[in-house]
């Protein structure tokens, strides 16, 4: 699976739209993008994934760039309860020896009043 | 997070004793991993496991860790002689069909373990 590369760290305010950043400048025509949370000590939980479209769930937008070299994710209006590391994860979607999440150090967003 | 159940939550064992850490997956899926968190550090896998056997077993350490998906039953992650490095939080995740429509993997609260 392609490598990723995330800021260590952000912060915005609540309300406020949160943009994260994401660097994926190997990735493979057939791998999507993946974004998953991890709210301290709870287990991660799915955001959302794409493969070279925009895409949008009740959670979160996911913008890819042409060149699927990057993507952001948008948490269009940030609550407190949003703090959370963030992981930014790419690999195929079939099952298999491939099947791992392979997590980096991810995002930690803070959230502030 | 999707109905994917562990037990106990957390664990305390003393070193050289066994620790079973047990995850039931979401209703109807058939795919199990399992994932080690150490201290301050990020999510590692470790397991794959579909019923009654082992797909990919390239993140357990070569000894005293064991995993079994029965067909009947919890997905086990056995730990003998524990060490007061496999102090960690546990986390198993479960997906349905190959993996799920996208594959994705729902996770489960996790199990602390600490070893005294």
């Amino acid at each position: 699976d392609a490598k990723t590369t995330q800021p260590p760290s952000m912060d915005c305010a609540e309300g406020r739209a949160a943009n994260l950043p994401c660097n994926h400048s190997t990735i493979s025509g057939n791998e999507y993008v993946y974004w998953y949370r991890q709210i301290h000590s709870q287990g991660p939980q799915y955001i959302i994934h794409g493969l070279k479209n925009n895409e949008t769930n009740e959670m979160a937008s996911l913008i890819i760039t042409e060149d699927r070299k990057s993507s952001t994710l948008i948490l269009p209006h940030a609550t407190l309860r949003d703090t959370a590391v963030y992981y930014c994860i790419v690999r195929v979607t079939y099952t298999g020896a491939n099947s791992k999440l392979t997590f980096g150090k991810g995002i930690t967003l803070s959230v502030r009043p | 997070n999707a109905g994917v159940m562990q037990n106990p939550r957390h664990l305390v064992r003393r070193r050289g004793q066994e620790a079973r850490l047990r995850c039931s997956p979401v209703k109807g899926h058939s795919h199990v991993y399992w994932y080690r968190q150490l201290p301050e550090e990020g999510l590692k896998f470790m397991v794959y496991l579909q019923k009654e056997n082992i797909i990919d077993e390239s993140g357990m350490p070569k000894e005293r860790f064991s995993a079994e998906f029965p067909k009947e039953g919890p997905s086990i992650l056995r730990i003998q002689q524990v060490v007061r490095g496999d102090s960690a939080a546990y986390f198993c995740a479960s997906s349905g069909l190959a993996g799920g429509t996208y594959n994705e993997q729902f996770f489960g609260p996790g199990t602390r373990l600490t070893v005294l």
